[in-house]
């Protein structure tokens, strides 16, 4: 069973489209997180999320807006896509705050915008 | 801002090794330090935890330290295998709610 499971695997897009990719835990975490990987594999924190509220936001532009309805969820609406959005995003979660727990990893999501 | 490094970028190795990668950050002022690694096209697995508190901490045949002070972490592994062969990242966390990434070190064990 998966314990962080995101939905598509792939994406392939055209500029200017809407997109959105899912994010479900069932680990029972509280906290979620997005990541982006760019082409040199460096990974930059986007959002997190703790208990369904908005807890950490990276100078992410507003065309990436995060939706948990739930704590077992964490989606990632996309507007207006741009060919520098093509990335690998990733979704994490923890147990509270990553003080003191790991983060668990979902298997990414290919984004590919021509 | 936090700065995480990690060297060297790439490293191959033949099976039987023991090998030590390097993770460097700029301000110690960290509450944890995380080892993971990453294969071709999937995700990240975590690996090793480590608090601010610790000095290391032990998986099988891993063993990660953390000296804060000097802002370095070392993950050691000891009789590499071609399964070891992966991306090896490190993450640190000044707060509570993010982690900043290092860029990786890509290691290929040789059988």
């Amino acid at each position: 069973d998966t314990a962080v499971s995101q939905t598509p695997k792939y994406l392939v897009t055209q500029m200017g489209n809407d997109k959105s990719i899912k994010c479900e835990q069932n680990l029972g975490h509280d906290t979620m997180y997005w990541y982006k990987q760019d082409s040199k594999k460096f990974l930059k924190i986007m959002f997190s999320y703790n208990n369904k509220e908005l807890i950490i936001n990276e100078t992410v532009p507003n065309r990436f807006s995060p939706k948990s309805p739930d704590k077992a969820h964490l989606n990632l609406h996309i507007n207006s896509l741009e060919l520098g959005d093509s990335a690998v995003y990733f979704c994490a979660s923890s147990q509270g705050l990553a003080l003191y727990n790991e983060q668990f990893f979902g298997p990414g999501t290919r984004l590919t915008v021509l | 801002k936090q700065e995480v490094t990690q060297i060297p970028a790439a490293l191959s190795v033949p099976e039987g090794e023991n090998l030590v990668l390097n993770c460097s950050f700029t301000d110690s002022a960290i509450y944890n330090l995380q080892w993971f690694r990453q294969d071709p096209g999937k995700g990240l697995t975590s690996l090793l935890l480590i608090q601010s508190s610790q000095r290391e901490q032990t998986s099988g045949r891993l063993n990660a330290s953390l000296d804060k002070s000097s802002g370095r972490s070392t993950l050691y592994i000891a009789a590499s295998q071609p399964g070891d062969s992966a991306t090896y990242l490190c993450a640190v966390s000044p707060r509570g709610n993010q982690f900043y990434f290092g860029t990786g070190t890509s290691l290929t064990v040789i059988p």
